[in-house]
């Protein structure tokens, strides 16, 4: 089965606690994403990478990180000091097409709650 | 300032019936804009994607427009399905490759 995978699907953070969420591709795609998509809200870039070993800040970085060791694997780090983590979150990868269009395909998401 | 504002923020239907969803966008330099589909607790998934050359691009009972002149989009969806029920979201994007995302529009198709 191709596609993107996150786990988990729900995950509970305490206070003060760092929190890793996984994202996993086999689409062979080199950029990586992570969104934010909170209430009445359109969906925020916090990170993205567009090859291994390279990623960059998006709109709403602070209180994430990221690494990129391998081209299939996007994880994200919601550390202490992201004071309102509650939301859902997104990973995705793309491809351009012949014509240089980009799209994108998205993960299941992660629902972060926290204690 | 690039932003995508979606109308209706929500809407209910009967099964059966047509509807349209409207966005507006503010973005250059313009590249593309495209729709998605996303079901509750679940990723989006693209339904069409127009360049600024294109007004027009069906998927289906979906039927996607673009005004460039006026930086408008449409989504009709023709003889709704219970499981047409989802949020529907516009996304345009710059000659630059930032994206932006809309807000959505939550559709409730009813029995």
């Amino acid at each position: 089965d191709g596609g993107i995978t996150q786990s988990p699907k729900y995950l509970f953070r305490k206070e003060g606690q760092n929190v890793t969420l996984s994202c996993e591709q086999n689409l062979n795609h080199d950029a990586m994403y992570w969104y934010r998509q909170d209430p009445g809200q359109g969906l925020r870039l916090i990170y993205y990478s567009q090859i291994v070993n390279d990623f960059q800040k998006g709109d709403i970085a602070e209180g994430y990180s990221v690494s990129r060791e391998k081209k299939e694997s996007f994880p994200l780090t919601v550390t202490s000091a992201q004071k309102n983590p509650t939301a859902f979150y997104l990973c995705a990868s793309s491809i351009r097409d012949r014509g240089g269009q980009e799209t994108q395909y998205f993960g299941p998401g992660t629902r972060l709650l926290v204690l | 300032k690039n932003q995508v504002e979606q109308s209706p923020q929500s809407l209910i239907i009967l099964e059966g019936k047509n509807c349209t969803l409207q966005c507006n966008y503010t973005v250059s330099p313009f590249s593309n804009l495209r729709w998605y589909k996303q079901d509750t607790g679940r990723g989006p998934v693209s339904l069409t994607i127009m360049t600024f050359s294109e007004n027009t691009k069906s998927n289906g009972r979906y039927t996607a427009t673009l005004d460039a002149d006026t930086k408008q989009s449409s989504l009709h969806i023709t003889a709704s399905q219970l499981s047409d029920s989802a949020s529907y979201i516009c996304v345009a994007r710059t000659g630059g490759f930032k994206t932006i995302f809309g807000a959505g529009t939550r559709l409730f198709v009813k029995a």
